[in-house]
């Protein structure tokens, strides 16, 4: 059972775009992070939201935790190429993290 | 780079097999994770090592199992290798049980044929 639900799955854009992607689940989760992973690589954590209705910023990324702390979204404004990857979402309880499937972008030049 | 080695990068093994994998944890952390990430899929949470104790079990069969040692280092050992075992296998450190925080190897890529 897949208890983070991310969306979309694949999302293909030209550079200077802008993105949304989102994670949802049913579950409440004591905090959310988000992880960007590169082929060949482990995830290395963005950003960890704590706080329902947080709001995160680092550089052109923008992360949100939903009031109910059950969903998350991260925004991307004018998209690079070094955006490339694949974007987990992880829901902490306890010792443990529930990941989502995750969202593969890709940045066209 | 977050000073959380894996060895070895690529293993291939045959079914039924035994396999080992190592994990050094980053510098000061005392709690190490280990997940399994099958192609297309997020990372999943096999067991946690916490004081050379497991702290914490996911959802997998008892052919996996692990040791922490006292520098905090770690081991996952597979018994009776399955082809389903194929799959991306990636160590956590972590500053303490509690702290999700994790940090990342590079990961293991596993092979069973």
């Amino acid at each position: 059972t897949q208890l983070l639900e991310q969306s979309p799955q694949f999302l293909s854009i030209q550079e200077g775009e802008n993105l949304t992607v989102y994670c949802n689940s049913s579950s409440v989760f004591s905090s959310l992070q988000w992880y960007r992973q590169e082929p060949g690589e482990g995830p290395v954590l963005l950003v960890t939201v704590v706080t329902g209705g947080e709001v995160k910023k680092l550089k052109r990324l923008t992360f949100q935790f939903g009031d109910a702390r059950k969903d998350s979204s991260l925004h991307i404004t004018a998209a690079q190429p070094g955006d490339t990857g694949l974007y987990l979402c992880a829901g902490a309880r306890s010792y443990q993290l529930t990941f989502g499937k995750g969202t593969k972008l890709s940045v066209i030049p | 780079e977050t000073g959380v080695t894996q060895s070895p990068t690529h293993l291939i093994k045959t079914r039924g097999q035994q396999v080992t994998l190592r994990c050094s944890s980053q510098s000061g952390h005392n709690t190490v994770s280990w997940y399994q990430q099958a192609l297309g899929q997020g990372p999943q949470f096999i067991f946690q090592y916490y004081r050379e104790e497991e702290n914490g079990r996911g959802n997998f069969p008892p052919r996996f199992s692990g040791l922490q040692f006292p520098n905090y280092s770690s081991e996952l050992n597979v018994n009776a290798l399955e082809l389903d075992d194929s799959a991306l296998y990636l160590c956590a450190s972590s500053l303490e049980p509690t702290n999700t925080e994790a940090f990342f190897g590079q990961g293991t890529r596993l092979t069973v044929v």
